[in-house]
């Protein structure tokens, strides 16, 4: 059973800090790693994805992937008021594209 | 730039109705995936079309259908709703893996 671990918060960081988002899977044999932001009532969207070991930076987002302990990591610099919203991990395993999904975080940033 | 369009966005269905969501994409897009979200429980897929022609089940896919019309329209049918079925219902496409493009998503609720 392929499992992508969340912790579902409330994650509360005061405005302008960095707030650390972290995701852990089961499966060894994952390839690409999700980051989604959901507002509430609304869809999903894709922020930022990392295939290999290491940081990815794209501006105030850094996601850091370390396959040996199978955990996937979001950082966001100075937080705002308007990153408040639930962070969504997605882990793709297989060739035909599917994504395993953690149930999300929900992060609020306090001005 | 209309991307992934999902109709209706609400409906409220009584036990035992039927009825059929719609989803287009104007991205060219080969693969497409019926989810529903539930409070708690992250993105469930129900179904899923990796190219036109071809459907496939998910994880929860009893009480649906599907219909991948071309390569840009992928309908999910409700032949007798019940309330289980109250849920968040989202659209989405992906071409080669590089994350998913959600539509904005319909609203059930089965009474």
């Amino acid at each position: 059973q392929k499992e992508v671990e969340q912790n579902s918060g409330p994650l509360s960081v005061p405005e302008g800090a960095i707030a650390s988002l972290n995701c852990t899977y089961s499966d060894r044999g994952s390839q690409s790693f999700f980051w989604y932001r959901q507002y509430s009532g609304k869809s999903p969207e894709l922020i930022m994805f990392i295939y290999s070991n290491g940081d990815k930076e794209d501006g105030r987002f850094t996601a850091q992937l370390n396959k040996a302990s199978q955990y996937v990591s979001l950082l966001i610099r100075d937080s705002q008021p308007s990153d408040s919203a639930t962070y969504l991990c997605a882990v793709m395993w297989d060739s035909n594209y599917q994504l395993i999904w953690g149930a999300g975080t929900k992060l609020i940033i306090k001005p | 730039n209309a991307g992934v369009t999902q109709t209706p966005k609400f409906q409220v269905l009584k036990t035992g109705q039927s009825m059929t969501l719609q989803c287009a994409q104007d991205m060219n897009h080969n693969s497409m995936y019926w989810y529903r979200q539930d409070p708690g429980m992250g993105l469930r897929l129900i179904y899923y079309s990796a190219s036109e022609g071809t459907t496939d089940k998910g994880e929860v896919p009893n009480g649906y259908n599907v219909s991948r019309l071309n390569k840009r329209e992928f309908s999910l049918r409700l032949e007798s709703a019940a309330p289980s079925q109250t849920s968040v219902y989202f659209c989405a496409s992906s071409e080669d893996g590089n994350g998913y493009t959600f539509g904005s998503g319909t609203r059930l609720t089965v009474v």
